[in-house]
Formats: C-alpha cells, sequence, structure tokens
C-alpha cells in the first residue's frame, strides 16, 4: 500500500519552462490537494479536487493549472515557471467525510532559476 | 477560516510528557481541531483530531475545553524522534477545502 506518492521528488526548471507534478494515491479518496510550503511557513492550499473531473482554486492559485481526469491522480501544472514558485509542493487526499484524516505524499522540492 | 494560534517553540525532556497548547477560538461548533506534525521536511503526518469529547489514539492524547477555544496535545513519554513542528489546524471554511495550516510549534525534545 503506496498511500500518497508524489512525481517527481526534486527538480529544477528554468524561468519559463512548463513542467507537471504527479500525485497518485491508491486509497480511493475522493478529495485531493496541492499545497506550497516557502521556508519557515506553514502549507498553503493551491488547488483542490472533490472527485473526478472536478477542480477548485485554494489560497495561492495563480500561476498553476491542475486536472484530476482520473480519481487516483490529481495533476499539478506549471505553464511557465518563475523564481516565485521555488517552493516545495505536498499532495494529500482524504475520504470526503467531514472528520477523516489527510494523507500526505513526501513532497516535490521544485527550484526555479 | 477558523484560526488558531500556537507558541512558535517548546521544549520539553525525553521521556516526560510534552504538552502543546493551541488557542482557536474562531472555530465553530460543528469543525474538527486536526494536529498534525511535520519532521524535518517530510510530508505533514496526521495525529489526531476531535470535535468536542477528548480523545486518544496510541500516539497522542487531545484535550479539548468545554467552550471549545482551546485544545492541548499530549505526547505522553516524549522521545527524540517526537522533535518537530506540530500544528493545530482547523478546516479551511468546510471539509471539501482543505486544512488551513499556521506556522507551528517547533517542539524540541532534549536528551
Amino acid at each position: 500500500n503506496a498511500g500518497v506518492t508524489q512525481t517527481p521528488k526534486f527538480r529544477v526548471l528554468k524561468t519559463g519552462q512548463s513542467m507537471t507534478l504527479l500525485c497518485a494515491q491508491d486509497m480511493n479518496h475522493e478529495y485531493m490537494y496541492w499545497y506550497r510550503q516557502d521556508p519557515g511557513m506553514g502549507l498553503r492550499l493551491i488547488h483542490y479536487s472533490v472527485g473526478e473531473g472536478t477542480t477548485a482554486k485554494g489560497e495561492v492559485p495563480d500561476g498553476y493549472n491542475v486536472s484530476r481526469l482520473k480519481k487516483q491522480n490529481f495533476l499539478l501544472g506549471l505553464e511557465s515557471a518563475a523564481p516565485s514558485q521555488t517552493s516545495v509542493y505536498f499532495c494529500a487526499s482524504s475520504f470526503r467525510d467531514r472528520g477523516t484524516e489527510a494523507f500526505f505524499g513526501q513532497g516535490t522540492r521544485l527550484t526555479v532559476v | 477560516d477558523a484560526k488558531t494560534t500556537q507558541p512558535t517553540s517548546m521544549d520539553c525532556a525525553e521521556g516526560r510528557a510534552a504538552n502543546l497548547p493551541c488557542n482557536h477560538s474562531t472555530i465553530s461548533g460543528n469543525e474538527y481541531v486536526y494536529w498534525y506534525r511535520q519532521i524535518h521536511s517530510q510530508g505533514p503526518q496526521y495525529i489526531i483530531h476531535g470535535l468536542k469529547n477528548n480523545e486518544t489514539n496510541e500516539m497522542a492524547s487531545l484535550i479539548i475545553t468545554e467552550d471549545r477555544k482551546s485544545s492541548t496535545l499530549i505526547l505522553p513519554h516524549a522521545t527524540l524522534r517526537d522533535t518537530a513542528v506540530y500544528y493545530c489546524i482547523g478546516p479551511r471554511g468546510g471539509g471539501a477545502d482543505g486544512l488551513t495550516f499556521g506556522k507551528g510549534t517547533h517542539l524540541i525534545i532534549q536528551p
């Protein structure tokens, strides 16, 4: 049982390049989330999804797009990377029921130069 | 959004109970309080959550005041591996909207 798996774990991008971060969960969770964490800060919600084919904006959605074509996968895209997007990105998933725990991946460390 | 307030850092001796406080005066009556921790730069790890009653699991105990304005996470016998940042968090606006993370409490377990 892998839980929540993020790919890749590390990446260096040049300004203006694009990339996609993949999150996969094998727990049949309805809800999935993308967060970013900057040094010394808590996690901030970028986008989330309440089910296959649906997505919604979080606190800091600008510069990112997401897609959830399959229930188990949640993709985060950067169309034109900027240095301000240098961060550690965490994916999480949970059941839809209130009062249930969220499971987090191990993170993707992204550096934009 | 349910805002929480936690001390920036705390120390605790190994083998002693670590008591981490959290104020959440704006939490509404049907919102859960969740505790997660983050060890170094790993992904956050769920610890426990509660609504009104005190809760206990294999990792910790959660004591919630009757007015629900504050809570305390208790690690009964802290070990060096419990050194981490502990987050007391409430939901952003409902279960589907994700969790609202603050800066948490950096708990340092001293040998």
